[in-house]
């Protein structure tokens, strides 16, 4: 079955510090890769996203790159805020279920100024 | 478009009680999934539809949990009767049912069982 797995967090960094999110994943198809955040008593947002091995996908900063060989999906950012506290959630989606996705556990990151 | 459209946002109910959360998908959208968030469990997939059509609901619990989806515009989740391990946020997310395209959730309904 498909699977991914995070990091274990949670991660406190001081802003303007170097963010990285280990994503790795398992599934049994060509699957399509995300990124989602979730702000306190919102629900999930895309953040970014990638549909092909060595597609990168960014947005406000964050970045990530698919690696079929090393079946990963690392969120990057260079420079962290205050306001990029937030859970992480790296997901698939598999070709033959459309949409469907499947989650990893969250990462919890608090940045502190 | 206003987005997914989840109510209540709220809800505290007594154990016993039967419990109905509602969804409004995205105009357009035919996949609809129903997920439930908990610090335990992280989050879980309970059941998604596509064309209205229930696919997988071997995430639903148990059967005190059922899901229907009576046309493309509306979705219902309810738990009957409810326990306080109930507890916990439930999110509705829709989508296109299309390879590579995102599922959009809405704000969720936090439902406390006491």
């Amino acid at each position: 079955g498909n699977s991914v797995t995070q990091m274990e967090g949670p991660v406190t960094l001081s802003e303007e510090a170097f963010l990285t999110i280990n994503c790795t994943y398992t599934a049994t198809g060509y699957p399509s890769l995300f990124w989602y955040v979730q702000y306190p008593g919102e629900g999930l947002q895309l953040l970014l996203k990638a549909t092909k091995a060595d597609d990168k996908g960014s947005n406000k900063g964050f970045e990530a790159t698919y690696r079929k060989e090393t079946t990963s999906f690392h969120l990057e950012k260079g420079s962290v805020q205050v306001s990029d506290s937030a859970v992480y959630f790296c997901a698939l989606s598999e070709e033959t279920s459309g949409s469907r996705l499947t989650f990893g556990e969250g990462t919890q990151l608090t940045v502190n100024p | 478009d206003a987005g997914v459209i989840q109510s209540p946002r709220h809800e505290v109910t007594e154990m016993g009680q039967e419990v109905t959360l509602r969804c409004k998908p995205i105009s357009g959208h035919n996949s609809l999934f129903w997920y439930r968030q908990t610090m335990m469990r992280g989050l879980e997939l309970l059941i998604y539809f596509n064309n209205n059509v229930p696919i997988d609901d071997s995430g639903m619990p148990e059967d005190r949990f059922s899901a229907k989806m009576p046309n493309a515009s509306f979705s219902t989740l309810k738990i009957q009767p409810s326990e306080p391990r109930d507890s916990a946020v439930y999110f509705c997310a829709s989508s296109l049912a299309i390879r590579g395209t995102e599922a959009f959730f809405g704000q969720g309904t936090r439902l406390t069982v006491v």
